[in-house]
């Protein structure tokens, strides 16, 4: 059974642009979760989602966005991008809600 | 609001002896889960660990093991036998459960664990 997957891996933007990122959820899972992992500020909540809906939104200003779609699949936008949105972006997903599973990450690097 | 703290940032232990590693945390709630993850340098967060607040006995994973003292809000693990493989950030982290999707884990800071051959 394929894990979560989560693309890019490695990315490397420039201040104002903007990015998407990826996630695929365990086959079944209808829950995703995203998290943002820094050194100064270590991991912190960015957003739940469950059959497409929104269920949570951790304390990010509007710039961060998301969305999940009908197979589940998931994606995070950071618009107009800073130096301190550098970090690694992290996916889970879950069956119950409990256990959560997640992704490798994606590594961005903001310029 | 919770807050889960980790007041140890980096640990060190010798290949087969035995580590503990500290969390506390804070909140209001009755009812809950904690979790201790681990993340080796391949970056991919892994449950070590689970407990539910509602039952008194301490959750063991083979050579992993917990001790949840409600009253006192900590919730440290135990590694045993420590062994390289061991060697990662851990992280404590709080949930409150809700019905039918996750619910947002709030994670210490972690600590580094290296394990010496």
């Amino acid at each position: 059974k394929a894990g979560v997957t989560q693309t890019p891996r490695y990315l490397i933007k420039t201040r104002g642009q903007q990015v998407t990122l990826s996630c695929s959820p365990i086959s079944g899972h209808r829950s995703v979760s995203w998290y943002q992992q820094t050194p100064g500020q270590g991991l912190q909540f960015l957003f739940e989602y469950f059959s497409e809906t929104q269920r949570n939104k951790g304390n990010f200003p509007g710039r961060f966005s998301g969305r999940q779609f009908s197979n589940s699949r998931s994606e995070m936008n950071v618009s107009t991008l800073e130096l301190g949105d550098s970090a690694l972006y992290l996916c889970a997903s879950s069956l119950f809600g409990e256990e959560l599973f997640f992704g490798e990450g994606s590594r961005l690097t903001v310029l | 609001a919770q807050t889960v703290t980790q007041s140890q940032p980096e640990m060190s232990v010798q290949e087969a002896e035995t580590v503990t590693l500290s969390c506390t945390y804070d909140t209001s709630e009755n009812n809950y889960y904690l979790f201790w993850y681990k993340q080796p340098p391949s970056r991919q967060m892994i449950l070590v660990i689970r407990q539910e607040a509602y039952k008194q006995q301490n959750a063991t994973e083979n050579r992993f093991s917990v001790n949840f003292q409600k009253a006192a809000k900590s919730f440290s693990l135990k590694i045993s036998d420590s062994q390289l493989g061991d060697t990662a950030m851990y992280f404590c982290a709080f949930m409150k459960p809700s019905t039918g999707a996750n619910s947002k884990l709030t994670f210490g800071k972690g600590i580094t664990l290296s394990v010496r051959p």
